[in-house]
């Protein structure tokens, strides 16, 4: 059946360092993928989504690509900032009806 | 507000007890979503009502777990006959449009069973 892979955390980094949060998905058709983030206190909420291959997800100074021949949505930033720690779920949804997600990556970011 | 409402936010209860947890999603909503989450893991997907009917119960765990949606609005969440491994946060979710694929969720449930 569908599945993520999300790379286990914690992770911590310096402000201003580059993260890569890793993410591959097992699908049998063609299904859309996403990034959720979820900070501290508050309920998940969606940071970037692509609906199909090559393409790029970017919100916030986040990107992902839709890599269908690696099968990976990587999150990626250039610079992370304080207000950045989170927990980061990547995602996939096979036409909508249900949303497969990865066990979840904490990031803190220290400044 | 105007987003999911889920309440109670936290839940303690007793192995055995009977336990209903409430979504109200966003207004306008119609595809809504329950996820139960258990420490340290992902969102695992519960049931999928598009309206008031369940489109995908697949997820329930056991017959112990039930949930309605009688007006297409606010969804109850009913487990029976509660147990230790029942204990997790329970999510709702709900999209205006499903194709969007973009979900809004509650900030959850926390249910624990002594």
């Amino acid at each position: 059946g569908d599945s993520v892979t999300q790379m286990e955390g914690p992770v911590t980094l310096s402000e201003e360092a580059f993260l890569t949060i890793n993410c591959t998905y097992t699908a049998t058709g063609y299904p859309s993928l996403f990034w959720y983030v979820q900070y501290p206190g508050e309920g998940l909420q969606l940071l970037l989504k692509a609906t199909k291959a090559d393409d790029k997800g970017s919100n916030k100074g986040f990107e992902a690509t839709y890599r269908k021949e690696t099968t990976s949505f990587h999150l990626e930033k250039g610079s992370v900032q304080v207000s950045d720690s989170a927990v980061y779920f990547c995602a996939l949804s096979d036409q909508g009806n249900q949303f497969y997600f990865g066990t979840g990556t904490s990031l803190t970011v220290i400044p | 507000g105007a987003g999911v409402s889920q309440t109670p936010s936290n839940k303690v209860t007793e192995k055995g007890k009977y336990v209903e947890l409430r979504c109200d999603p966003i207004s306008g909503h119609t595809a809504l979503y329950w996820y139960r989450q258990s420490l340290g893991q992902g969102p695992e997907f519960l049931i999928y009502f598009q309206g008031t009917g369940a489109a995908d119960d697949s997820g329930l765990p056991n017959d112990r777990f039930f949930a309605v949606r009688p007006e297409g609005s606010v969804s109850t969440l009913k487990i029976q006959r509660t147990e230790r491994g029942d204990s997790a946060v329970y999510l709702c979710a709900s999209s205006l449009l499903v194709s969007t694929g973009e979900l809004f969720f509650g900030e959850g449930s926390r249910l624990t069973v002594l």
